[in-house]
């Protein structure tokens, strides 16, 4: 299994430019989540998504969108970048239901808008 | 609301000294408790989790006990390797109808010197 796979792994962007990063999964989980880690912060939730064709905002969903057309990808999306968006950007997925269960994170995207 | 509080790093340490890392939690209702670790570079991975009080989550020679009278859930490690060198997220999981929020805290920082 590959768990859960984010690409690319670094990006830089201009200020304005748009970007989407990608994220896949192969264990069949339904639910799906992107965070951002700020340095010295904890993990903020951005958007999350509890199956195919649901997805939500979380705490901090102002500059991006998701979409989630299948049950494997759930990309996000910026469409005018700003400073203040750069930021590791990490996806993770769970099975669906209780809360006793773990995430599995993918490896991440470090993003820089400049 | 919920939230998650971590003892401030960074926390240095010589090998195979002592660990302690401090996790308190305020939340409603029977939350389940975890600990991430994040090494140089890599996402987060589930290290322990405790589903119910006074349940002791233990992996890789780490341990953690759901403490619900104190609120506390705390890491230790009785022996520190230089390869545990990362940062250790407290999180706790509120089971919703909606989704399973997981809450995380800041982190710790650990650098253990030979």
């Amino acid at each position: 299994n590959a768990g859960v796979t984010q690409t690319p792994k670094f990006r830089i962007l201009k200020i304005g430019q748009s970007m989407t990063l990608q994220c896949a999964q192969d264990m069949n989980h339904n639910y799906m989540y992107w965070y951002r880690q700020d340095p010295g912060m904890g993990l903020k939730l951005i958007y999350y998504s509890v199956g195919a064709g649901i997805t939500d905002k979380g705490e901090v969903p102002n500059g991006y969108n998701v979409s989630r057309s299948t049950t494997e990808d759930f990309p996000l999306r910026l469409e005018l970048a700003a400073p203040s968006q750069t930021s590791v950007y990490f996806c993770a997925s769970r099975i669906s239901g209780q809360g006793a269960s773990g995430y599995t994170f993918g490896s991440g995207t470090r993003l820089t808008v400049v | 609301g919920n939230s998650v509080t971590q003892m401030e790093g960074p926390v240095t340490l010589s090998e195979e000294a002592f660990l302690t890392i401090n996790c308190t939690y305020t939340a409603t209702g029977y939350p389940s408790l975890f600990w991430y670790v994040q090494y140089p570079g890599e996402g987060l991975q589930l290290l322990l989790k405790a589903t119910k009080a006074d349940d002791k989550g233990s992996n890789k020679g780490f341990e953690a006990t759901y403490r619900k009278e104190t609120t506390s859930f705390h890491l230790e490690k009785g022996s520190v390797q230089v390869s545990d060198s990362a940062v250790y997220f407290c999180a706790l999981s509120e089971a919703k109808t909606s989704y399973d929020k997981v809450i995380f805290g800041p982190g710790t920082s650990l650098s253990v010197i030979p």
